[in-house]
């Protein structure tokens, strides 16, 4: 596509549900990132891929946050017994490669009840 | 570790006014900085970059001058325009290039009134 796509653009669940998010970069992109914003907080930086490496997973807040990048495009974000901190606008980002300019998607709007 | 502020939104300003959106930042060594963007309904937009002290950033009619001595990195337009209305972070990265991990701001709402 022309753009970062992320599905679904809102989700709403219950607390201690669990959510995939879903992010599909743009089409040549090596480098895959997600971000989180939560309310009244700045942008955080949750997880990094580039092309075939281990990501780099220094920014998840917890082992119930995890990631995968299937054949080095869609990107799955996914949080496991989701709890109400984890209430936030998830944003996924490309790059052509480390380093270079970043692309966003418009977010996943995340509501834990 | 590193840290950026920004002056608290909404800042609601009328069209063809002049904005100011403050930006300090913590971080040792040389770090680069960046205002991103983020229109309403779309992803975020790097608006524009400096990478050393005294480098101003422009773009769009937007400015802002990395100071190092206040640590400071404020977005400036002389002319706002409605068109303007939406969320401005800012951002500082390790590396000098846009895409290497960030650390940002808690943005801030502009809006512009006709």
């Amino acid at each position: 596509g022309a753009g970062v796509s992320q599905s679904p653009s809102n989700k709403v669940t219950e607390k201690g549900k669990d959510v995939e998010l879903r992010c599909d970069p743009i089409s040549g992109h090596t480098a895959l990132y997600w971000y989180r914003q939560s309310l009244g907080q700045g942008l955080e930086f949750l997880i990094y891929f580039q092309g075939n490496s281990a990501p780099d997973k220094s920014g998840l807040p917890s082992d119930r946050f995890s990631a995968e990048r299937t054949g080095g495009s869609v990107s799955t974000l996914t949080i496991q017994r989701t709890q109400q901190e984890d209430s936030a606008v998830y944003l996924c980002a490309s790059s052509l490669f480390f380093g270079e300019k970043l692309f966003f998607g418009s977010g996943t709007q995340l509501s834990v009840l | 570790g590193d840290s950026v502020t920004q002056m608290e939104g909404p800042v609601t300003l009328s069209e063809e006014a002049f904005l100011t959106i403050n930006c300090t930042y913590t971080a040792t060594g040389y770090p680069s900085l960046f205002w991103y963007v983020q229109y309403p309904g779309e992803g975020l937009q790097l608006l524009l970059k400096a990478t050393k002290a005294d480098d101003k950033g422009s773009n769009k009619g937007f400015e802002a001058t990395y100071r190092k001595e206040t640590t400071s990195f404020h977005l400036e337009k002389g002319s706002v325009q409605v068109s303007d209305s939406a969320v401005y972070f800012c951002a500082l990265s390790r590396g000098n290039n846009a895409g290497n991990m960030l650390t940002f701001g808690g943005g801030t709402r502009l809006m512009v009134k006709p």
